[in-house]
């Protein structure tokens, strides 16, 4: 079975602090995923990588960036966390598209972080 | 706006009952859908997933079906059980090789005993 490990399960920070998420796939996944969910907004996207030192703006990218230095590892960096970034972050990996139409994703088990 | 709707938000049923869970989305254009299981304060499960060009997909107990013409997506549970309590999310690709996902809002299952 894959395994998507992220290193933490719950963080507490200060505001202002850079807080670093780490996430881990064993079954060679080309594409990884991070999202945020929050009550009532849902899941929803913030970055995505199809291969090493590439990566893609999500639909709410503003306040974070990533580095994909290993095919296996992909980082979420708060560069100065806010209180408006408490949430659940999820990271995601799947298989590169072929002509299939698509792949199953595979999701870690979160790291709720709180900004105080 | 492409979007994913879910109704209801949270739904009860006795155990052993045959149940329906709704996914309705806004652009009958789609590349894939799927449906994902969430456990309190976990991560998410993919149970199914439909390709565009498939009707539906089944999986044990699972049955999930697709009607692009209509935007809807449902997935049949049968036979429910205690274990089945959980939240249950729809996500929809819109376009094709991107990877992106629209996720609705989910439905919470209670099964009672």
């Amino acid at each position: 079975d894959v395994k998507v490990t992220q290193s933490s399960r719950y963080l507490v920070k200060r505001t202002g602090e850079k807080v670093f998420l780490e996430c881990v796939q064993d079954m060679d996944h080309e594409n990884m995923f991070w999202y945020r969910q929050d009550p009532g907004l849902g899941l929803r996207l913030i970055y995505f990588s199809y291969d090493v030192k590439m990566k893609e703006k999500g639909d709410i990218p503003e306040g974070y960036s990533v580095s994909r230095e290993k095919k296996e590892r992909f980082s979420l960096i708060l560069e100065s966390a806010s209180t408006n970034q408490t949430s659940m972050y999820l990271c995601a990996s799947s298989r590169a598209y072929g002509t299939g139409g698509g792949e199953k994703l595979f999701f870690g088990s979160g790291t709720q972080l709180s900004v105080l | 706006k492409q979007e994913v709707t879910q109704i209801p938000a949270a739904l009860s049923v006795p155990e052993g009952e045959n149940l329906v869970l709704n996914c309705s989305f806004t652009d009958s254009a789609i590349y894939n859908l799927q449906w994902f299981r969430q456990d309190p304060g976990k991560g998410l499960t993919s149970l199914l997933l439909i390709q565009s060009s498939q009707r539906e997909q089944t999986s044990g107990r699972l049955n999930a079906s697709l009607d692009k013409s209509s935007g809807r997506s449902t997935l049949y549970i049968a036979a429910s059980q205690p274990g089945d309590s959980a939240t249950y999310l729809c996500a929809v690709e819109f376009r094709s090789n991107t990877g992106k996902l629209i996720f609705g809002q989910g439905t919470t299952l209670q099964v009672k005993p």
